[in-house]
């Protein structure tokens, strides 16, 4: 069976900082992947989301970056943190099929202090 | 500009009775429309799912319908439970695999025991 790892559950880090979110998926391959975020109020804004090794979309032009180094890894990153980047993240995966939704990871809170 | 809308933040509804959670779409693409449950702290899971070829479907307490002239959508959950109360969102896709869902704020259900 699938099943998607995200960590860490927590994170609080000083503005300026860096940011490394790590997300994985097990038990399928060429995953259709995504990260996403949900800010108070906001609901859940898509980020990135990559269709492939090396391939990632940006929906939001932002402080931060991904990057898809494996066929099943997915990283969320960030140079230097603004408070605004504080929130809850999301990494999601689908498979490439129309008719099918997300599976979703557990999530990250990142408080940017 | 909000794509998917989610015009209701939040809902109270009493045990046992019926619980009406709304979504409005502007974008005539999107075809497939799913509606995802999150608890605090977790990442959403999915819910129930509904084609636009279709105008209802039902799962167990949960129903979806879709009237595409209106460009709205509805889950009703009946009979409401406690363990209901959760925050939906509303998602939406266009006709193709790897679109992303476009998600709504999402609702904020309360079901008083």
């Amino acid at each position: 069976s699938q099943t998607i790892h995200q960590w860490p559950a927590t994170l609080v880090q000083p503005v300026g900082s860096p940011l490394s979110l790590e997300c994985t998926v097990e038990g399928t391959s060429n995953p259709n992947l995504y990260w996403y975020r949900q800010a108070a109020g906001r609901g859940l804004q898509l980020l990135f989301y990559s269709v492939g090794i090396g391939q990632i979309s940006s929906e939001v032009p932002q402080n931060l970056s991904a990057s898809r180094p494996q066929d099943r890894q997915f990283i969320l990153s960030s140079k230097k943190l603004l408070l605004s980047d504080s929130g809850f993240y999301l990494c999601a995966w689908s498979v490439r099929r129309i008719g099918h939704g997300y599976t979703f990871g557990s999530g990250t809170r990142l408080t940017v202090v | 500009d909000q794509q998917v809308k989610q015009n209701s933040p939040s809902l109270s509804v009493q045990e046992g009775r019926i619980s009406i959670l709304n979504c409005d779409y502007t974008n005539s693409m999107f075809d497939y429309f799913l509606w995802y449950k999150k608890y605090p702290a977790e990442g959403p899971t999915f819910l129930i799912s509904i084609s636009s070829i279709k105008d209802k479907n039902e799962d167990g307490r949960f129903t979806v319908f879709l009237n595409k002239s209106a460009k709205h959508l509805s889950l009703h959950i009946v009979p409401s439970q406690p363990g209901d109360s959760a925050v939906y969102f509303c998602a939406a896709r266009g006709n193709s695999g790897n679109t992303p869902l476009v998600f709504g704020k999402g609702t904020r259900l309360s079901v008083i025991a």
